[in-house]
């Protein structure tokens, strides 16, 4: 009974290269969410998906980050063009569609040199 | 807008104290308010929430304490452990409210032996 599994825990990329970062649910949870945490902050809402649609993405920055969460497979965050503010852990929830089981990731933690 | 705010933002506790940390919000559409505790490298996990119909709940050594009239909620360590060093943070949520944890800034405890 897996929780929720972001992948990579780690992520080094150059200015100008591109981030993906993939977040599979926990089992029966179709909801998912993705926040932003800079140093020593607070979670940042960033977008609320649930399979093939996004419900709310008005934490997403609007240009450069797009996120999907097709019918089959994980959920993926997309930075393109990836510039040194970008660095941050960034946390994937899951949920039935409520605020109870709503259930965190481990993080990918994106380092942009 | 900052909906939530939460307070202090860092606390220093020998060990046996007690912790108090705070979290005031504005939203009146959130009617579910949970603590998560996070670790460093990890992702937050649910501590302990509480609904609106009820102005305290205790669990453990943690407890809740809930004024709805002031848009307050508050969590107590008792007998504060230096397994308990963590960051706290205050995440309301409410479906009307866009089904989505609004995080506070955070509150990093330590507790000294």
């Amino acid at each position: 009974n897996a929780g929720v599994m972001q992948n990579p825990r780690h992520l080094v990329r150059r200015r100008g290269q591109e981030a993906r970062l993939r977040c599979s649910p926990m089992k029966g949870h179709s909801h998912v969410y993705w926040y932003r945490q800079l140093p020593e902050e607070g979670l940042k809402f960033m977008v609320y998906l649930q399979k093939e649609n996004i419900i709310d993405e008005s934490g997403m920055p609007k240009e450069r980050f797009s996120a999907e969460f097709p019918k089959e497979g994980p959920s993926i965050l997309r930075i393109q063009q990836v510039v040194r503010g970008d660095s941050a852990a960034y946390f994937c929830a899951s949920s039935r569609g409520t605020a109870y089981g709503y259930t965190f990731g481990s993080g990918t933690r994106l380092t942009v040199v | 807008q900052q909906q939530v705010k939460q307070s202090p933002q860092s606390l220093i506790v020998q060990k046996g104290g007690i912790s108090i940390i705070n979290c005031a919000y504005e939203n009146t559409a959130f009617d579910y308010f949970p603590w998560y505790q996070q670790f460093p490298g990890k992702g937050p996990a649910l501590l302990i929430a509480i609904r609106p119909d009820v102005s305290e709940k205790k669990e453990g050594r943690f407890t809740i304490s809930f004024n709805k009239s002031a848009k307050q909620f508050s969590l107590h360590i008792m007998d504060s452990q230096p397994g308990d060093s963590a960051t706290y943070f205050c995440a309301p949520w409410g479906m009307a409210a866009g089904n989505k944890l609004t995080f506070g800034g955070g509150t990093r405890v330590l507790v000294k032996p």
